[in-house]
């Protein structure tokens, strides 16, 4: 049990739809990430935000965006969906700011299993 | 361009022996490598880091080598259980960066009893 819960648990769209993911962090993690991970492949980075701002980002398009919320909740928004879109999106917090340096592991939840079609 | 490599896709153990996953970088800048244990239908679960600074850490039956100049390393699990099959996940996090985790593509670990 991670402390990080993410909803829903799956999810069917139509292309070019928008979607909305939701992340609830642990209590006072105050980083939080967002992964996609395409069958057979490792998580890929999305962005990453710490204390509400945006502050790290990987080579994803802009109809992906976030937000993060006071309360420790996060979410994943993408406009535009495209086939290739289809994945598992995870959700990381971290106590600090920098997720994976010094003891500030990534912690995940479940994941959303997003299938466009 | 993949920066973070796990040449094997999979690995067979029998119960009680060791079992050794590798991961192969590129990048010079990583700083801080972690290996994440997977479930179907969960996500990664965090378990064991190093440090660039250090060759080895050791957790309890898991034990991970780094070795810089080879770009090189390794995730140790003595001895291995039917408990322990899952997909493994070596990652790395960039020197200088906000810490976002470069993945690579994971080896799937079955410890057969």
């Amino acid at each position: 049990e991670t402390g990080v819960t993410q909803s829903p648990t799956h999810l069917i769209k139509t292309r070019g739809q928008q979607v909305t993911l939701r992340c609830s962090s642990q209590s006072g993690h105050n980083t939080v990430s967002w992964y996609q991970q395409a069958l057979g492949q490792g998580p890929q980075f999305i962005f990453q935000y710490y204390r509400e701002e945006e502050n790290g980002r990987g080579n994803f398009p802009p109809r992906f965006s976030g937000l993060q919320f006071p309360n420790y909740s996060s979410e994943l928004n993408v406009n535009a969906l495209e086939l290739d879109d289809s994945a598992l999106y995870l959700c990381a917090s971290s106590l600090g700011a920098r997720i994976g340096g010094g003891n500030t592991e990534a912690f995940f939840g479940q994941g959303t299993r997003l299938t466009v079609v | 361009d993949q920066q973070v490599k796990q040449n094997s896709p999979s690995l067979s153990v029998q119960e009680g022996r060791i079992s050794i996953l590798n991961c192969d970088y590129t990048n010079s800048m990583f700083d801080y490598f972690l290996w994440y244990k997977k479930y179907p239908a969960e996500g990664p679960t965090f378990l064991i880091s190093i440090s660039s600074i250090k060759d080895k850490n050791e957790d309890g039956r898991f034990t991970v080598f780094l070795n810089k100049s080879a770009k090189h390393l390794s995730l140790h699990i003595v001895p291995s259980q039917p408990g322990d099959s899952a997909v493994y996940f070596c990652a790395a996090s960039e020197r200088g960066s906000q810490g976002n985790l470069i993945f690579g593509k994971g080896t799937k670990l079955s410890v057969k009893p």
